[in-house]
Order: structure tokens, then sequence, then C-alpha cells
């Protein structure tokens, strides 16, 4: 079965700052890779995936990801972070016919 | 507007209580799931539908039970042998075909609390 290591359980940062929330994928076959967003009492919402193709993702309010094969890896990253980034970010991987969700990193975009 | 939703947003039940979460989705989508997710915790699966009339059970079914008499519902009850129901509880949906097959569309959530 699939799986995915978050990193980073908490990413503080300051507001305009870059950010870089780590995903590591469990193996080296060909998979698909999802970023999700959660707002505090709400439901996720996808930010990007990688299915095939480029390796860097554009997703949603401004970030975007790389698939990187060789490291295992789906490191989201932002340029410059605003204060209504603070969320939980989710990574996930299809394993059999479910997504398998890692822990959660919790960003918070300080003033 | 396509999407999925779930009422009520906060329910409210005395312990022993059975308590029924409904989820309806209009993406005309084949699967549907329930998780459950704790304060500071990731997402569990609780039950899946990758077709009406089948479900199977997830990592934490215990407690719970479901119906998919019809492709846009799912409802999740919460019976009385669930010993910790406090819970954030989220719906999705995915279609069933290809890569993006993959990708959940999610509802807004039930926050079940129960004293």
């Amino acid at each position: 079965a699939q799986s995915v290591t978050q990193l980073d359980s908490q990413v503080p940062v300051f507001e305009e700052a870059p950010v870089e929330l780590r995903c590591n994928y469990s193996s080296s076959v060909s998979v698909y890779l999802f970023w999700y967003v959660q707002y505090p009492n709400q439901g996720l919402q996808l930010l990007l995936k990688y299915l095939s193709g480029s390796t860097l993702v554009k997703g949603i309010n401004g970030f975007e990801a790389e698939f990187n094969k060789s490291q295992t890896s789906f490191h989201l990253r932002k340029p410059s972070v605003h204060i209504s980034d603070t969320a939980e970010y989710f990574c996930a991987v299809p394993s059999g016919s479910r997504l398998t969700f890692g822990e959660g990193t919790q960003l918070t975009v300080n003033p | 507007d396509g999407g999925i939703t779930q009422s009520p947003k906060y329910l409210f039940r005395k312990e022993g209580q059975n308590v029924t979460l409904s989820c309806e989705q209009n993406l005309n989508h084949d699967a549907m799931y329930w998780y459950r997710q704790d304060p500071g915790q990731g997402l569990r699966l609780i039950y899946y539908s990758q077709i009406v009339n089948d479900f199977q059970k997830g990592d934490i079914a215990e407690g719970y039970s479901v119906s998919r008499e019809k492709k846009e519902s799912f409802p999740l009850t919460v019976t009385s042998a669930q010993k910790n129901p406090t819970a954030f509880y989220l719906c999705a949906s995915s279609g069933t075909s290809g890569g993006g097959s993959y990708e959940q569309y999610f509802g807004p959530g039930t926050r079940l609390t129960v004293t």
C-alpha cells in the first residue's frame, strides 16, 4: 500500500516569507499525488495534483509543487505567503481504491 | 453548482443515541467516502462505497454503519456502540476513470458533539 509522510507537523512563518511544506511518498513507481488545504471548520479543498507530465505543478492561490521521483518527494512551495494562507495542508496518494492522507502540516502565517 | 452537501453543520446528541449524518452529491460520482477527523489529527477512513448497493469498511468502521441506496446519497449512522463519537465528520466523492478519478471532492463537514 502506498503511503505519504509529512515531515513537519507545524510550520510557522512570517507574512511575505517563502514556505515549503514537505511530503515524501512510499514508492518509486509511477504515482499520482495530491495536496489539499483545510481552513478551520471547513472541508478539504484541492490545491494541486500530479498525474503525469511536467514535474512542476501549479495550483491555486499561488502554490506549486515539484514531483521528484528519485527522492520520492512532492514538496509544496509558495514564494510569498499571506495571513490568509494559515490553514492545515494535507498530502495524499492513492492506495488501492482510496486516498491515503498524511498527518497534515499546520501552516501559521504571522504578521 | 455541483458539489457535496452535508447536514447539519453542527449536531448535538446525548450519549446512547444513534445519529445519522447526511451526505448528498450532485457531481454524478460513483464513489463516496466518510472520514473522521479529531483535533490535531489527520483523516481516518470510516467507510467507502464505489458503487450503489455496495460499500466497504475503512480503517475505523466499528460503531458506524452506512447505506448506499442511491448514487447521490451516502448517509452515515453513528451508533451507541461508538465509544468516542465526538469528532468532525467529512464526506467526499470521486469519479472512477483515469488518474484523476482518485481526486476527491469534500463536503463542508458535520461537527458532532455527544455528551
